[in-house]
């Protein structure tokens, strides 16, 4: 069975600063991933999502992924993060036939 | 109105009451789904509906019932439940019901049962 890992619940973070939120994933076959965020008292917005092709993926406001096929890893990065990126971060992954499976989330603080 | 809406946002109940739960979706979706959030849980996936045929129910209590009257709208109905039950409802849409469909969620119900 698939499973994903967000090894930190929580990460703090100064403005400005740049961040990386872990997600690894433990899948045999052909995966897809996804990130979703989840601002406070919202649903969750897809961020981001890999299918196929290049392995680096990017979303419209600064975010990337990078699909790390040999170490099963889809790593969320940002350059430099906004008080407005404090949000809970979800990781998720399909192998296309079983519905989609997601972590517990990482909660990331953006402080000025 | 647009996106995925849920009504109430906000529902206590006690364990003999019966409640329902109301998901409508405005983006001409055919798949719909319930998860349930737990704190530090991952996403529970309960039940999935494709062009209103339920595909997938991963057994979840009989206490909770969907209904899917229509490709717009999803019920969850509620009786009888347990404290374990509270957490966050959020109810989802996709264009298909395939996985690597993209998820659009409400902004979810929060659940209390005393």
């Amino acid at each position: 069975a698939q499973s994903v890992t967000q090894l930190d619940s929580q990460v703090p973070v100064f403005e400005e600063a740049p961040v990386e939120l872990r997600c690894n994933y433990s899948s045999s076959v052909s995966v897809y991933l996804f990130w979703y965020v989840q601002y406070p008292n919202q649903g969750l917005q897809l961020l981001l999502k890999y299918l196929s092709g290049s392995t680096l993926v990017e979303s419209i406001n600064g975010f990337e992924a990078e699909f790390n096929k040999s170490q099963t890893s889809f790593h969320l990065r940002k350059p430099s993060v906004h008080i407005s990126d404090t949000a809970e971060y979800f990781c998720a992954v399909s192998d296309g036939f079983q519905k989609l499976v997601f972590g517990t989330g990482t909660r990331l603080l953006v402080s000025p | 109105e647009t996106g995925v809406t849920q009504t109430p946002r906000h529902l206590v109940m006690g364990m003999t009451n019966k409640k329902s739960l109301k998901c409508e979706q405005h983006l001409g979706h055919n798949a719909m789904y319930w998860y349930k959030q737990s704190a530090k849980k991952p996403l529970e996936l309960m039940f999935v509906y494709s062009l209103e045929e339920r595909v997938e129910n991963n057994s979840v209590p009989s206490r909770f019932s969907p209904e899917c009257p229509n490709s717009s709208h999803l019920f969850l109905h509620l009786h009888t439940l347990q404290p374990e039950d509270s957490a966050l409802y959020l109810c989802a849409s996709s264009p298909g019901s395939g996985t690597t469909d993209t998820q659009y969620f409400g902004p979810g119900t929060r659940l209390t049962v005393l």
